[in-house]
């Protein structure tokens, strides 16, 4: 199963764009690639998921090249609610869909 | 929406302990999840089910069974709980067509002493 790497932190300020991108080396050719949202206290939350090229829904947009080595998570307009750690997963098959979550990058959005 | 319910947000044990965590999920899936979450750590894969009486072991199965009874509910078992075992648990279910959207539970925050 590939394992993802993807920055530890990051800092923004509200309205600014945000791109968080995750390094996946070993994707296999089956494995999609998910992103998830979680705040304090709380479960994680999907937010999107894509296979190749972009994905784009009304919270978020997900890139990712050709290759599919890495993927970039696009927050458009950031606000102090998306202040959250946001987790880059990849895997998945039709017997559980078993996957890995990385350490996870924790975004924090400044006023 | 999916429901998905945890039997206690906050638990406390003493070592040694046999400690059932129950989690119920009322959308029909097929797959279930139990994961421990660790500062650090991110998110690990202890077991997971894709059908009733049917279990897989995830990355960090030691110490740890599951029981699958019904579709609705799995159940984490530490038959002998230790103080490395202090945590927080989350559940989690997902449709077996898009196993990739899980949906989670609140989490149980299981302190062992």
């Amino acid at each position: 199963l590939a394992k993802t790497t993807q920055p530890i932190s990051m800092d923004s300020y509200e309205g600014q764009e945000v791109n968080i991108t995750c390094s996946h080396n070993n994707i296999a050719t089956n494995d999609y690639i998910t992103w998830y949202q979680q705040f304090p206290s709380q479960g994680p939350r999907f937010i999107i998921q894509g296979y190749k090229t972009k994905v784009t829904n009304e919270v978020a947009s997900l890139f990712i090249p050709a290759d599919r080595k890495s993927s970039t998570l696009s927050l458009p307009r950031v606000s102090l609610s998306d202040t959250a750690v946001y987790y880059c997963l990849v895997g998945g098959d039709n017997q559980g869909g078993k996957l890995i979550f990385g350490q996870g990058t924790e975004l924090s959005v400044k006023p | 929406d999916v429901k998905v319910t945890q039997s206690s947000r906050y638990l406390v044990k003493r070592t040694g302990e046999k400690v059932f965590l129950e989690c119920v999920q009322d959308m029909d899936h097929e797959n279930m999840f139990w994961y421990r979450q660790d500062p650090g750590l991110g998110l690990r894969l202890i077991y997971f089910s894709y059908d009733v009486k049917m279990k897989e072991k995830g990355d960090i199965p030691e110490g740890y069974s599951v029981s699958r009874e019904k579709k609705e509910r799995f159940s984490l078992i530490l038959e002998s709980a230790s103080t490395n075992q202090t945590s927080m648990y989350l559940c989690a279910s997902s449709l077996s067509d898009f196993a990739y959207e899980q949906y989670f539970g609140p989490g149980t925050r299981l302190t062992v002493t």
